[in-house]
């Protein structure tokens, strides 16, 4: 079965610096997914930005980008520019690609990021 | 707004009793699938509907259960409901082809008193 560690349980930054949520994952796959969600206190789950598994190109959106070491089964987020509006809860998920058997995500516990003013 | 609609948005009962969670997926998804957040469990994986079948099971108890309707909205039945069931249940919808993330609804809290 896969698993999903976020070794940070909470982290902090100041507002227009430049985080790093760290993710590990544990899977025998070759070809699969990972995402990133943002929960904010609104508690809705929002994705902030995905990365399959073929692909050697890190994914990026606006100030959100990910670094993916396949090999070391490592996909790290990075926040640039941080904005208050970034202070959420952040999973990371892994899915496996179609035809596994299930398209389910498989979250990490979650970091809680604080963006201080 | 993701377009995957959860009802109601909260909800406190009773111990032993049954309450029924609704999910209405975006417009064209064929998946379903149910999510239990807890503090002490995190985000868990509890069943997956594809057009109206059952196509994965997670952690889901035996006093829960699930189903897709025809017109693709589903439900979820807790029963016999223990305060250790309280949590934020969550419904999540997506396409199936290869590369569609899944759309999370706002989610139902539940509270078991």
């Amino acid at each position: 079965a896969q698993t999903v560690t976020q070794s940070q349980p909470e982290m902090s930054v100041q507002e227009a610096e430049t985080v790093t949520l760290s993710c590990t994952y544990d899977t025998s796959e070759s070809d699969y997914y990972l995402f990133w969600y943002k929960q904010p206190p609104s508690r809705q789950m929002i994705l902030v930005i995905r990365q399959e598994a073929y692909k050697q190109q890190n994914a990026t959106e606006n100030r959100f980008s990910v670094n993916f070491q396949k090999a070391a089964k490592s996909f790290s987020l990075k926040i640039s520019d941080s904005q208050l509006g970034d202070a959420a809860m952040y999973f990371c998920a892994y899915r496996s690609a179609l035809g596994s058997g299930s398209e389910k995500l498989v979250f990490g516990k979650g970091t809680k990021l604080t963006v201080n003013p | 707004d993701s377009g995957v609609t959860q009802t109601p948005k909260h909800l406190i009962t009773a111990t032993g009793q049954r309450v029924t969670l609704r999910c209405s997926p975006r417009s064209g998804d064929l998946s379903v699938y149910w999510y239990q957040q807890s503090l002490d469990q995190g985000l868990q994986f509890l069943i997956q509907y594809y057009n109206g079948e059952e196509r994965a099971k997670g952690n889901i108890l035996e006093r829960f259960s699930a189903q897709q309707f025809p017109d693709l909205h589903s439900e979820l039945n807790l029963s016999s409901l223990e305060l250790g069931d309280s949590a934020l249940y969550f419904c999540a919808s997506s396409a199936r082809d290869s590369f569609t993330e899944a759309f999370f609804g706002q989610g139902t809290r539940l509270t078991v008193v």
